[in-house]
């Protein structure tokens, strides 16, 4: 069964940088099958794509907020992780790590990455 | 521009049926979606992906009360014999050219 575990300080300084990594379990980050992403949610809000990362290092972000992250993968240790710089109170958000779809066993290439499977989410506060 | 839109709430009774909306914005009929349930204070719970045609393959353990289908811009997801757990937000999903990843708003399901 698969498993996706988020990481991380649950509290960040105004103008800082937010850190975060995800632990994968249960599955390896290098299939090529796979993209790996990262989604928020502000409380009481509804959901926010933030970006994805394939296992090879190629990236999509959301256009909102790509002068600010950086997404990342670590084969060696199953991981891949976000940064997400000069932050405001505006990110403060549970903040969702998640694989995605890029194909299946017949070889279908999903270019719309559905996301097939979440971690439980951490949140994340931005205050001084 | 892409857009993904629900309605914010609806309900239905115990054990009845209930059918949910995603309307896929102008120029986007013939896109795909995921949709995904977010039981209170829990996170998302991948359901299904649905085709433009009404061809869907939903999630691991997920129950046959749930399934898909579409009509033209409309994406429906339907919950038969509804439960007390079934009471939560429902959220569409697909991609934009340029744009990534894109959510409907969700729409929140009350379970009378």
């Amino acid at each position: 069964q698969l498993q996706l575990q988020e990481s991380g300080p649950g509290l960040v300084k105004p103008s800082e940088t937010l850190s975060l990594t995800c632990t994968v379990s249960g599955g390896s980050i290098s299939s090529s099958n796979y993209y790996w992403g990262w989604i928020r949610q502000p409380p009481g809000k509804g959901l926010e794509w933030i970006g994805s990362i394939y296992y090879s290092g190629s990236t999509y972000y959301n256009p909102s907020l790509k002068s600010r992250v950086t997404i990342s993968v670590d084969t060696s240790k199953n991981q891949f992780s976000l940064k997400l710089s000069s932050v405001t109170a505006a990110d403060t958000a549970v903040y969702y790590c998640a694989r995605l779809i890029g194909y299946d066993s017949s070889g279908y290439y999903y270019a719309w990455q559905p996301i097939d499977y979440w971690g439980q989410g951490t949140l994340v506060t931005v205050s001084s | 521009q892409l857009v993904l839109t629900q309605s914010p709430s609806a309900s239905a009774s115990l054990g009845a049926s209930v059918k949910l909306t995603c309307t896929l914005s102008s120029g986007h009929s013939n896109y795909a979606i995921a949709w995904h349930q977010q039981q209170p204070e829990k996170g998302p719970r991948y359901l299904m992906k649905l085709n433009s045609d009404g061809s869907h393959s939903k999630g691991d353990g997920i129950p046959d009360r749930f399934s898909g289908s579409s009509s033209g811009a409309e994406r429906y997801l339907t919950i038969s014999s509804l439960q007390s757990e079934d009471e939560a937000d429902y959220y569409c999903q697909t991609w934009g050219t340029g744009i990534g990843g894109v959510f409907g708003g969700g729409t929140k399901l009350t379970v009378l």
